[in-house]
């Protein structure tokens, strides 16, 4: 099956710092991936739609200033949480839709997640 | 956009017992529904998933019904098992251009089963 591979897994950080986080599809082409996120007890929140080649689409209420996204390749997506504060502490996890040549390929999965901790 | 309401929050169910949990959504045009388990700290696995064309699916233990009129899909397990215990969510999409793939989720039940 379509495996997502996504790095680190857990990160601990001081305010202010920068952290990147890593999406990669080890065994199929990904042009469309997703980032969402969570928080403990909660539901997963989509924050963007990563592109292949384009520019990733946010949803509303978070800021592409802050959460910068790119999708330079077909098997790999960044999230680069900016200047992060404990705020934004949470539970960021990738999906990738799922390869062709299935009729209709909306099956998403997801990676491992990452934990992130801003001190 | 999309709404997707989910119940009950939390199921608590004896070892052998069924158990059931419904989703509703708002966006008419939504044409797949897939359900996630997810156990702690780890990343949501998709167990079963319907399409709107189909008003009922099965995969051993665990099935799925929809109900396009009502807009209402339901997850049924059957003969629990303690390793069943996780949190189960559901999702809409709705197929075809720029949001193809994009999952609205409800907002989750932890299921706890009993030995």
């Amino acid at each position: 099956g379509a495996v997502v591979s996504q790095h680190p897994s857990r990160v601990i950080c001081k305010s202010g710092t920068s952290v990147k986080i890593e999406c990669r599809s080890l065994d199929f082409q990904a042009t469309t991936m997703f980032w969402y996120r969570q928080f403990p007890k909660q539901s997963l929140m989509l924050m963007a739609t990563s592109n292949e080649g384009s520019k990733a689409t946010y949803e509303q209420g978070v800021e592409k200033d802050k959460f910068l996204i790119n999708h330079a390749s077909l098997t790999l997506s960044t999230l680069t949480v900016t200047s992060a504060h404990p705020e934004d502490s949470s539970f960021y996890i990738c999906s990738a839709r799922g390869p062709p040549p299935t009729v209709t390929n909306e099956k998403l999965f997801f990676g491992s997640g990452t934990q992130l901790s801003v001190l | 956009g999309e709404n997707v309401e989910q119940h009950p929050s939390t199921l608590s169910v004896q070892e052998g017992d069924s158990a059931v949990i419904k989703c509703t959504y708002s966006d008419s045009a939504s044409n797949y529904f897939p359900w996630y388990k997810q156990e702690l700290g780890k990343r949501p696995q998709l167990i079963i998933d319907i399409r709107s064309n189909v008003g009922e699916k099965k995969d051993q233990r665990i099935a799925v019904t929809l109900n396009k009129t009502a807009k209402h899909f339901s997850l049924h397990i059957t003969e629990t098992q303690p390793e069943d215990s996780a949190v189960y969510f559901c999702a809409a999409s709705t197929g075809g251009g720029t949001s193809y793939g994009k999952l609205t989720f409800g907002q989750g039940t932890i299921l706890t089963v009993h030995p």
